[in-house]
């Protein structure tokens, strides 16, 4: 089975600052990864697949990148909203995973 | 409007049963494939099971193969998970989700497993 390693798994930063969040595969996934946004109480929401392909009506203040075993979300100009737990999964093969999660919070 | 909503989740025992539905609207359902995922409390998101969109073949986590099974009816637009022989620590918030990347996701639907 492949493994998904998110880091850091937790962060904070202010508003206005640039976070990069980091997912490394324990095998080549090419570019079958997604990203998803959860805050408290709430289902995840899509924000990229495909490694970098914006879901539709995600901000583009979000975006993705990498390939192969190393991925990374970044998210510029952060707001108070942005608050949330951010997960990667890869769907490369099954059974598919998801990283552990990374709790941003904006100061 | 695209929407995918849980139901059927509740109490049950240990080694008790439950199923899960998914309602799916607003898309061509059949034409997808679909997901369980599950979050315990206070803990990430675990993947559980898949199926195609014709429903021929089914995927399933280590963890639930062998109780868990996934259906669908394309004709009902209805995604299923009959859950068996239930654990502890099966006790979480199920949501179904669209397609190979979940991109569509549903509200989840509540399962506590305790005696």
């Amino acid at each position: 089975d492949i493994q998904m390693t998110q880091s850091p798994s937790s962060l904070s930063a202010s508003v206005g600052d640039r976070v990069t969040i980091t997912c490394r595969a324990s095998q080549d996934i090419t570019n079958y990864l997604a990203w998803f946004q959860q805050k408290p109480g709430k289902a995840p929401k899509s924000l990229i697949y495909g490694s970098s392909t914006l879901q539709s009506g995600v901000p583009s203040k979000f975006s993705g990148s990498g390939s192969g075993t190393d991925f990374t979300l970044t998210i510029s100009s952060l707001q108070p909203e942005d608050s949330a737990t951010y997960y990667c999964q890869h769907y490369n093969s099954y059974p598919f995973t998801f990283g552990q999660g990374t709790k941003l919070e904006i100061k | 409007e695209v929407q995918l909503v849980e139901s059927g989740g509740d109490l049950a025992q240990p080694g008790g049963s439950l199923r899960l539905s998914c309602a799916a609207s607003g898309f061509t359902f059949s034409s997808y494939a679909m997901n369980w995922v599950r979050q315990a409390p206070g803990k990430g998101l675990e993947w559980v099971s898949s199926i195609t969109s014709g429903g021929g073949s089914t995927y399933y986590a280590d963890s639930v193969k062998g109780r868990f099974t996934i259906s669908r009816d394309n004709s009902k637009n209805t995604l299923n998970l009959q859950m068996n022989n239930l654990r502890a620590e099966d006790t979480a918030v199920y949501y179904c989700a669209k397609r190979g990347y979940s991109d569509l996701w549903g509200r989840g639907t509540l399962v506590t497993v305790s005696s």
